[in-house]
């Protein structure tokens, strides 16, 4: 099957730092990703839908400030978390979708803000 | 409101025996439903889809049924085996999810015995 690439896979910052995150797809075009968080023993929340060549659209209760993402090609869209906080520690995943009905996922990121 | 519901307790079984995991959803209407797998510290691994106008679907040990008068998704695993064991996450894309936006339920953590 298709395969999604996340990285980092964890990572660990300071308070009020900005962090980084990439989402690739290696063998096919996504027009469209998504963003998602789970926190421990959690189900996966959508965050936001990541449109190759537009602005993302995020979710109720996302601040679109907070999380911003950027889907410049075909296959990367990135998710920066601005001036992270510890309550922002969780762990992020980013999925796309080929040209079938299924969603391939990348392997995560766990976030750790000190 | 709306809701997925799986069953919150993990479920153990012995190895060799069938496991059956149940996601019910209430004020949705479902194109589609979909079994994904995750381990810890993973991505969702897709497993199985099933159409609103399906009943059964099946995949090697697996074996997914859809019925929509209960509201309700099952998903087996027969000829259980350690390796099986895992979060095994139900999601379903609403009529009108342009996007194919997954809405994921809770997660139910198996674990099967040797």
């Amino acid at each position: 099957g298709a395969v999604v690439s996340q990285h980092p896979s964890r990572v660990i910052c300071k308070s009020g730092t900005s962090v980084k995150i990439e989402c690739r797809s290696l063998d096919f075009q996504a027009t469209t990703m998504f963003w998602y968080r789970q926190f421990p023993k959690q189900s996966l929340m959508l965050m936001a839908t990541s449109n190759e060549g537009s602005k993302a659209t995020y979710e109720q209760g996302v601040e679109k400030d907070k999380f911003l993402i950027n889907h410049a090609s075909l296959t990367l869209s990135t998710l920066t978390v601005t001036s992270a906080h510890p309550e922002d520690s969780s762990f992020y995943i980013c999925s796309a979708r080929d040209s079938t009905t299924e969603l391939f996922f990348g392997s995560g990121t766990q976030l750790s803000v000190l | 409101s709306q809701k997925i519901e799986q069953n919150s307790e993990a479920l153990n079984i012995q190895e060799g025996k069938t496991a059956t995991l149940t996601c019910n959803y209430t004020n949705y209407s479902p194109a589609y439903l979909q079994w994904y797998r995750q381990d810890p510290g993973r991505g969702p691994v897709f497993l199985l889809l099933i159409r609103e106008n399906e009943k059964e679907k099946r995949k090697e040990r697996l074996k997914v049924t859809f019925d929509t008068t209960l509201k309700q998704s099952l998903f087996h695993i027969t000829a259980s085996q350690p390796a099986d064991s895992a979060t095994y996450l139900c999601a379903l894309t609403n009529y009108g999810g342009a996007t194919n936006k997954l809405i994921f339920g809770t997660g139910t953590l198996l674990a099967v015995q040797p």
